[in-house]
């Protein structure tokens, strides 16, 4: 049974760092095919990829957003975190990261975590 | 970057009733369409990938059609649980980047 959860702050102040970590279960990032991504969807808005990263550490990212994130995987830990730089509060968001389906050239989500909210608030 | 149009932005629908849903890309990606729903305090779930391949567990009323711009996400016969938001998504521009669409609320009318 394959489950994530998000942890990390639940209030940042603008300009901070933001640090997200995904611990999951289930599955291995180690085991070829696998990928982990990161999406987020502010309050009553739509759904925004961030980044995904897969089990040979190739790691992709949204263009709009690539100079501000980073995304690392513990494999020991079955954990991949990401962090994103120079916080604003438009970036107030609930945080999810989630499962890449595993079918051959497929990048969707079949499980995801419960998600986190974010506020980026002074 | 591709832009996914999804329309409506509401749909009401009355229970038993068919739902269409529409999801337009500004480019073609061929088949690499998702759909997820998604309901009020709850994480998306994937329903649709490959633009009518149904994932593991999706009722058969779910079904999928649709390549290059223009896809439709029908459910045949609504229930009380299908009362959520559609998104679609593509992943044919890859890389660079994996693009939702705005959502379609799909209500009780």
């Amino acid at each position: 049974q394959i489950t994530l959860k998000e942890s990390g702050p639940t209030l940042v102040k603008p300009t901070q760092t933001l640090t997200l970590t995904c611990t999951f279960s289930g599955f291995s990032l180690s085991t070829s095919g696998v990928g982990v991504g990161w999406i987020r969807q502010p309050p009553g808005k739509a759904l925004e990829w961030l980044a995904l990263i897969y089990w040979d550490d190739d790691k992709r990212y949204s263009p709009s957003l690539e100079s501000r994130l980073t995304i690392t995987k513990d494999t020991s830990k079955n954990q991949v975190v990401l962090t994103m730089t120079n916080m604003d509060p438009v970036d107030t968001a609930t945080y999810y990261c989630a499962h890449r389906l595993r079918e051959t050239a497929v990048r969707a989500f079949d499980y995801w975590g419960q998600g986190t909210l974010v506020t980026v608030s002074s | 970057e591709i832009v996914m149009t999804q329309s409506p932005a509401t749909l009401s629908v009355s229970p038993g009733e068919r739902a269409t849903l529409s999801c337009r890309a500004s480019q073609s990606v061929s088949s690499n369409l998702a759909w997820y729903q998604q309901k009020p305090g709850q994480a998306p779930r994937l329903l649709i990938y490959g633009a009518s391949t149904r994932a593991t567990g999706i009722p058969a009323r779910f079904s999928g059609s649709g390549s290059g711009t223009e896809f439709t996400l029908t459910i045949s016969s609504l229930q009380s649980e299908d009362f959520a938001v559609y998104y679609c998504q593509q992943y044919n521009n890859w890389p660079p980047a994996l693009t939702f669409g705005g959502g379609t609320k799909v209500e009780i009318k």
